[in-house]
């Protein structure tokens, strides 16, 4: 079964441009979560969408928005970059068979975001 | 907020030794917590994983130690590799959140030969 892929794998961009990430997650996975990795913060919750509708959100500025398709592969968008945006954007998905189970989260490689 | 907070943030050891990683928690809604490894250009990776009524949980070389009153729980690596080198990092899951994860800051651990 193939895991987590994350498109584009490296990505360059200047202040104020906008730019959109994409996840597949596993086949069957309906649960797909975002996370920003930095040095200094580790890993950060931006969100996770669950069939097409967002049911958490971390403390990020609106900037960050996201989405999730019928097919639960999902995308992230960051408008008006900043230089602080520059990280590792993780993509992790999950079967979430119940509200009250913790199924284990499977992460993609990552895109590497630099804003110059 | 840091709700999950995690040392050391790099560790050297022998190959053989013993490296500890302790974290620490507040949220007492928190009932699952697993740790992650991360190797160099990949995504976290499970490796372990810990329900707050359990004290001990042993999976190979890796066991964690979990004391429920202090809100603390380590990651101990028996007889450790140079393949163990990696950043580890630990989390804590509110399972009725949703499974919104809440990650400590990162151990990078180094063995060295």
């Amino acid at each position: 079964k193939a895991g987590v892929t994350q498109t584009p794998r490296y990505l360059i961009k200047t202040r104020g441009q906008q730019v959109t990430l994409s996840c597949s997650p596993i086949s069957g996975h309906r649960s797909v979560s975002w996370y920003q990795q930095t040095p200094g913060q580790g890993l950060q919750f931006l969100f996770e969408y669950f069939s097409e509708t967002q049911r958490n959100k971390g403390n990020f500025p609106g900037r960050f928005s996201g989405r999730q398709f019928s097919n639960s592969r999902s995308e992230m968008n960051v408008s008006t970059l900043e230089l602080g945006d520059s990280a590792l954007y993780l993509c992790a998905s999950s079967l979430a068979l119940g509200d009250f189970s913790y199924n284990e989260q499977f992460f993609g490689p990552g895109t590497r975001l630099t804003v110059l | 907020q840091q709700q999950v907070k995690q040392s050391p943030q790099s560790l050297i050891v022998q190959k053989g030794g013993i490296p500890i990683i302790n974290c620490a928690y507040e949220n007492t809604a928190f009932d699952y917590f697993p740790w992650y490894q991360q190797f160099p250009g990949k995504g976290p990776a499970l490796l372990i994983a810990i329900r707050p009524d359990v004290s001990e949980k042993k999976e190979g070389r890796f066991t964690i130690s979990f004391n429920k009153s202090a809100k603390q729980f380590s990651l101990h690596i028996m007889d450790s590799q140079p393949g163990d080198s990696a950043t580890y990092f630990c989390a804590a899951v509110y399972s009725g959140g949703y499974q919104k994860v809440t990650f400590g800051t990162g151990t990078k651990l180094q063995v060295i030969p």
